[in-house]
């Protein structure tokens, strides 16, 4: 069974400045994506980012980038230049694709908060 | 279409009644998650249906719990009996067969008493 790990419970940021999530999993599968979803207070789950496991290529999504390391099976996200509206829960989620339901399993998550 | 819609938003029941979570995906998603999320935890996987067929339950989906989508559609679920470890938020998810981003819903939060 897959497994996904948050180390950070909790981390904050001061506005502007970079911020890295860490999230790392275990599997035995060679195909999979991952997944950055971000959870606003009393607000519905969004997705940030998504990597294929078979790019070698880190995703970017405007301020968001991961570093995708499959050997060390470690998927951070890392956000730039952060703004007061970044503060949320962020979950790290894996996904086996194709041949079953293509359930996500989410790790525990990080809570960021932003500081003015 | 406005995305992933669940109703009730808040559900606050006493223990051993019986309460009912329905979820409207986004129109042309045919496949559709229930997961739960309780304090301080990522979502847990609960059930998935691809159309009207429930192809998948976790283990965490006990006897009292029950999903159904008539039609391919909507999607109920119905836990019977509750128990105060029923209390969490469940979180329902569409998807398409093309596209492996699921939507999620707001959630419904279920306090029980």
């Amino acid at each position: 069974a897959q497994t996904v790990t948050q180390s950070q419970p909790e981390m904050s940021v001061q506005e502007a400045e970079t911020v890295t999530l860490s999230c790392t999993y275990d599997t035995s599968e060679n195909n999979y994506y991952l997944f950055w979803y971000k959870q606003p207070p009393s607000r519905q789950m969004i997705l940030v980012i998504r990597q294929e496991a078979y790019k070698q290529q880190n995703a970017t999504e405007n301020r968001f980038s991961v570093n995708f390391q499959k050997a060390a099976k470690s998927f951070s996200l890392k956000i730039s230049d952060s703004q007061l509206g970044d503060t949320a829960m962020y979950f790290c989620a894996f996904m086996k694709p194709k041949g079953g339901s293509e359930k996500l399993v989410f790790g525990k998550g990080t809570k960021l908060t932003v500081n003015p | 279409d406005t995305g992933v819609s669940q109703n009730p938003r808040h559900k606050i029941t006493k223990r051993g009644q019986n309460v009912t979570f329905r979820c409207d995906p986004i129109s042309e998603h045919n496949r559709l998650y229930w997961y739960r999320q309780t304090l301080g935890q990522g979502p847990e996987f609960l059930t998935y249906f691809q159309n009207e067929a429930q192809l998948e339950k976790s283990r965490l989906l006990s006897d009292r719990f029950s999903a159904e989508r008539p039609k391919g559609s909507f999607s109920t679920l119905e836990i019977q009996r509750t128990e105060q470890g029923d209390s969490a938020m469940y979180l329902c998810a569409s998807s398409g067969t093309a596209n492996t981003e699921a939507f999620f819903g707001q959630g419904t939060r279920l306090t029980v008493v």
